[in-house]
């Protein structure tokens, strides 16, 4: 399977346990974006990676959450001392380039209970 | 600040008939314009997409227009497919990544 892989699929938490999300972009895909979509809500930017490095957070809330994309292994977006609001669908999306071919992955779908 | 707006949160269409969607934008930078179909629990996937020196893209019975004087484009679905039932959202080319609209329903019926 070539695609973006994100798991876990579904998360459930209670308030102020932390959640981590993986996403495993595609083979000799080097950029990763995550977008949160809120009910009723469109694709927002939240941050975009490279390898090792943060390219953009602009979209990011400054406390609780952050994102990394090391040399190996997935991309971690992980939100700490997680709050009924963060409930939401998290899509990850890896490009070869920052061309905006962009492929999503399936998203994760946190639930804060 | 929503750069990309779809207003039209959902559109009901005949199997058959010419769907239209519409978007409009705010950032005159913007110069590279997607279209995304979303069905439930999965992720977008890549439609149509064009660049703002053009005017026009045709793939299949997928169209995009692009005014760029009225910072607005359309996608037209001719014709209309029950399977063409998603969510579309339209998104454009930010400095760093895709803005992306609230995204229209899409929903044809038989």
């Amino acid at each position: 399977n070539a695609g973006v892989m994100q798991n876990p699929r579904h998360l459930v938490r209670r308030r102020g346990q932390e959640a981590r999300l993986r996403c495993s972009p595609v083979k000799g895909h080097s950029h990763v974006y995550w977008y949160r979509q809120l009910p009723e809500e469109g694709l927002k930017f939240m941050v975009y990676l490279q390898k090792e490095n943060i390219i953009d957070e602009s979209g990011m809330p400054k406390e609780r959450f952050s994102a990394e994309f090391p040399k190996e292994g997935p991309s971690i977006l992980r939100i700490q001392q997680v709050v009924r609001g963060d409930s939401a669908a998290y899509f990850c999306a890896s490009s070869p380039d920052n061309n905006y071919g962009y492929t999503f992955g399936s998203g994760t779908r946190l639930t804060v209970v | 600040d929503q750069q990309v707006k779809q207003n039209s949160p959902s559109l009901s269409v005949q199997e058959g008939r010419i769907s239209i969607l519409n978007c409009d934008y705010t950032n005159s930078m913007f110069d590279y314009f997607l279209w995304y179909k979303k069905y439930p629990a999965e992720g977008p996937t890549f439609l149509i997409s064009i660049s703002s020196i053009k005017d026009k893209n045709e793939d299949g019975r997928f169209t995009v227009f692009l005014n760029k004087s009225a910072k607005h484009l359309s996608l037209h679905i001719v014709p209309s497919q029950p399977g063409d039932s998603a969510v579309y959202f339209c998104a454009a080319s930010g400095e760093r990544a895709l803005n992306f609209g609230k995204g229209t329903s899409l929903l044809v019926t038989p």
